[in-house]
């Protein structure tokens, strides 16, 4: 157990619906990051957070976004939902002057039908 | 544009046997390579990584080799065990950019009997 939860496990959803996943990193840990995996795209990075301020953006759409809550969980939104999206989402965290150590949470699966 | 290519897509070992995943960068600003492994259903977990520093690092059954001037790492598995069977992403950290990584499409490794 890496110690990061993300719920929920499984979302299935339709089209043009949004939905938010949540994610609670390791306790004391102050960064978290966003990416998303889908078999065509492999892990991409997404979005990273530190101590609540956005520190670093990836390939991230516009109808996506997130947020570091001053408890340290994060939050990613994803809106206008398409076929597309349908994909393993994943949150880590990391120690704050170590993030080259990411521990992932186990993931929300994504389904949009 | 994928700046991290892996190689193979898929592995068949026997049991004993070295599994060996390359993977090779293009962009020369990488300064961290992680290996992450990953089970079903479970987010990837840090295995094993290596700066550009050094040529070699191993831990246990795990090496990482380097070849800077080729812009090339692989990892090698030695004494290949059923328990390995998982997807393994090589990835890569670009310097000045916090802790974004960029991974490899990923290998899935089968180890037989």
């Amino acid at each position: 157990d890496s110690g990061v939860t993300q719920t929920p496990k499984h979302l299935i959803t339709a089209t043009g619906q949004r939905v938010t996943l949540r994610c609670s990193p390791r306790s004391g840990d102050l960064s978290v990051y966003w990416y998303q995996q889908s078999l065509d795209q492999g892990l991409q990075f997404l979005i990273q957070y530190y101590n609540g301020e956005e520190r670093a953006k990836g390939n991230i759409l516009e109808r996506f976004s997130a947020q570091q809550f001053p408890d340290l969980h994060s939050e990613l939104n994803l809106s206008s939902l398409e076929l597309g999206d349908s994909a393993l989402y994943f949150c880590a965290s990391s120690v704050a002057g170590r993030g080259n150590i990411q521990y992932f949470g186990a993931g929300t699966r994504l389904s949009v039908l | 544009q994928q700046q991290v290519k892996q190689s193979p897509q898929s592995l068949i070992v026997q049991k004993g046997g070295i599994s060996i995943i390359n993977c090779a960068y293009e962009n020369t600003a990488f300064d961290y390579f992680p290996w992450y492994q990953q089970f079903p259903g479970k987010g990837p977990a840090l295995l094993i990584a290596i700066r550009p520093d050094v040529s070699e690092k191993k831990e246990g059954r795990f090496t990482i080799s380097f070849n800077k001037s080729a812009k090339q790492f692989s990892l090698h598995i030695m004494d290949s065990q059923p328990g390995d069977s998982a997807t393994y992403f090589c990835a890569a950290r670009v310097t000045g950019t916090a802790s974004k990584l960029t991974f490899g499409t990923g290998t899935r490794l089968q180890v037989t009997l």
